[in-house]
């Protein structure tokens, strides 16, 4: 049962353009969003997150906004830098209970230049 | 992330030998947290831990795994008689407080071959 998905497993963005990362989830007990940036034979790096009470969160390049009524989430860059190249893995967790985070399958973004 | 240690960074073990993880996490956390992470998939929660104590094991495989955080030294994520199933990442995580909502650091990771 995935809760967390990621459908589009890669995508290829133009230097300088604005990169669109898409997520949806299934479980509406889920109220804190998180995501995470993985470079290959590195641990996961906290990017941005942002919680149900909002619906956009900006840091510098980074803008994630969560549609609550769809159960979607998407990580905007913008511009988009060859630094960014990276897995994008897109996490959701519940308040309530041990709070573990749930990821989904992530999205590689590659940033050509 | 670097604060948060993990060793070793490779294992190669052959089937039906034992694998142990260890995790270090930032320096005065007290939370640990395992994930696995499969060829091409995300990650997945395994077991969540604070000194001394398991909190949620509801990720860890029935049999065969098993983890420890002692109250000195590096939490330890156990594999008895390996498999070539269990070949995979396997990431801790280390929360600013006891749970995931806030930032979180991720150790490099155990790549774990199981040949």
């Amino acid at each position: 049962d995935q809760q967390v998905k990621q459908n589009s497993p890669s995508l290829s963005v133009q230097e300088g353009r604005i990169s669109i990362l898409n997520c949806d989830y299934t479980n509406s007990m889920f109220d804190y969003f998180l995501w995470y940036k993985k470079y290959p034979a590195e641990g996961p790096t906290f990017l941005i997150s942002i919680s149900s009470i909002k619906d956009k969160n900006e840091d510098g390049r980074f803008t994630v906004f969560l549609n609550k009524s769809a159960k979607h989430l998407s990580l905007h860059i913008v511009p988009s830098q060859p630094g960014d190249s990276a897995v994008y893995f897109c996490a959701a967790s519940a308040l309530q209970g041990a709070q573990k985070l749930v990821f989904g399958q992530g999205t590689r973004l590659t940033i050509n230049p | 992330n670097a604060g948060v240690m993990q060793n070793p960074r490779h294992l190669v073990r052959r089937r039906g030998q034992e694998a142990r993880l260890r995790c270090s996490p930032m320096k005065g956390h007290s939370h640990v947290y395992w994930y696995r992470q499969l060829p091409e998939e995300g990650l997945k929660f395994m077991v969540y831990l604070q000194k001394e104590n398991i909190i949620d094991e509801s990720g860890m495989p029935k049999e065969r795994f098993s983890a420890e955080f002692p109250k000195e030294g590096p939490s330890i994520l156990r594999i008895q008689q390996v498999v070539r199933g269990d070949s995979a990442a396997y990431f801790c995580a280390s929360p600013r407080t006891g749970n995931m909502n806030t930032e979180a650091f991720f150790g490099q990771g155990t790549r774990l071959t199981v040949v």
